[in-house]
Formats: structure tokens, C-alpha cells, sequence
């Protein structure tokens, strides 16, 4: 079983949202902070925001305005969405564990493509 | 947002030589700086946290050091599975958290 898993659709259309979850196995969302990067085709790592299991949340300013992250923790997942994208947005999106900012325990990471 | 600059962008090396990784903060960020291994299409994996601090299964060939604004990541005896790309991240502003533009390992 994989500990930390994404999921969701690997194309969006432009203008859309963009809507990932992030599947935690073995391990109870209540202990950590959670956070989403993505990682655009050859490009470096971008930080997207995080959760803790309270429902606090903390963004990228450069995306605060589109973001929203959500947590459940009865099914033990959080979720990512991103409205209003455009072909900026494609990238690797991971899921991981935030331990005070020592981000320790990654998902695969999904590959989303904004195209029509 | 506080700046990352790693250097350099890029070397070649050979299995058992010493590298060492530059990563500089464009303010103090005391020793709340980590490293990462990426692998071509893998995630990151934590190597060094704190500055200093070695993740747990990393080998010790990987060491970090440094304060304020000024860090290194050093392999002791560079191996094949070593060749990577490196990224520094800072984590003393979650406002936001920021990493370097990486530093690809690859082989002479």
C-alpha cells in the first residue's frame, strides 16, 4: 500500500479547476501538516500550500487567490483545487507530508496537462 | 519571498569523488534549510534536514552544513546511484516555502 497517493484527472481544460486528492495510508492525517507542490515539465519544485487535520490552511501568495485545500480526515485524504487554469498550470502534482517544513514522505506525483 | 541560489546549475563527476552543493538565502534563514534527491521522473526524497540534520536510511556519505544565508550539501565518495539532481528548499518562511533551481549530478 502506498502511504501517500494522488489522484484525479491528467487533463483539465483551460478556465476549469483543476481537483486532486491525496489518499494517506498507514498513518492518521492528525499528526502532520499536508501540503501540495507541483513541478512544471524540466522545471524546479513549487510549493503550493499545506493543511494541518484542524482545517488551517496556508497558500503560496502567488496562488492564494485560485487555491483551496480541504481536508476529510473520516476518509483520511485532503484535496487540492485550482481554479481558473491555463497552460501555465501543467506540472507533476505531489502530495506529501509537511513536518514543520521537512517534507518527508512524497506521493508519486501526478502529471495534470491544461489543454483543450 | 525569500530567494534560493544554488551552484552550480550543473557538474559532472566521477564514482568516489567529493561533491559539494551550494545553496545560498537571499535573508537569514538561521538553519531551517533542507536537501533533496530527485531521480528522473520520481519524487524528491528528504536527504538533510536543519541544515545538518541526515534523514533517517540516507547514507552517510551525505552531509550538510551551514547557517544564515550560506549552506552546502557535500557527497563524501560520489556512488552510480548518487546521480541525481539536488534541490535545496528553505522552511524558515511558510510565506511561502521556496527551493533552489536545482543542481543535476551527472556523470563524467
Amino acid at each position: 500500500q502506498v502511504p501517500v497517493q494522488e489522484s484525479g484527472p491528467g487533463l483539465v481544460k483551460p478556465s476549469e479547476t483543476l481537483s486532486l486528492t491525496c489518499t494517506v495510508s498507514g498513518d492518521s492525517l492528525t499528526n502532520y501538516y499536508w501540503s501540495w507542490l507541483r513541478q512544471p515539465p524540466g522545471k524546479g519544485l513549487e510549493w503550493i500550500g499545506f493543511i494541518h487535520f484542524s482545517g488551517s490552511t496556508k497558500y503560496n501568495p502567488s496562488l492564494e487567490s485560485r487555491v483551496t485545500i480541504s481536508v476529510d480526515t473520516s476518509k483520511n485524504h485532503f484535496t487540492l483545487n485550482l481554479n481558473s487554469v491555463t497552460a501555465a498550470d501543467t506540472a507533476v502534482y505531489y502530495c506529501a507530508r509537511d513536518r514543520g517544513g521537512n517534507i518527508d514522505l512524497w506521493g508519486q506525483g501526478t502529471l495534470v496537462t491544461v489543454s483543450a | 519571498d525569500i530567494q534560493m541560489t544554488q551552484s552550480p546549475s550543473s557538474l559532472s563527476a566521477s564514482v568516489g569523488d567529493r561533491v559539494t552543493i551550494t545553496c545560498r538565502a537571499s535573508q537569514s534563514i538561521t538553519n531551517y534549510l533542507n536537501w533533496y534527491q530527485q531521480k528522473p521522473g520520481k519524487a524528491p526524497r528528504l536527504l538533510i534536514y536543519a541544515a545538518s540534520r541526515l534523514q533517517g536510511g540516507v547514507p552517510s556519505r551525505f552531509s550538510g552544513s551551514g547557517s544564515d544565508t550560506h549552506f552546502t550539501l557535500t557527497i563524501s565518495g560520489l556512488q552510480p546511484e548518487d546521480f541525481a539532481t539536488y534541490y535545496c528548499q528553505q522552511s524558515y518562511s511558510a510565506l511561502p516555502y521556496t527551493f533552489g533551481q536545482g543542481t543535476k549530478v551527472d556523470i563524467k
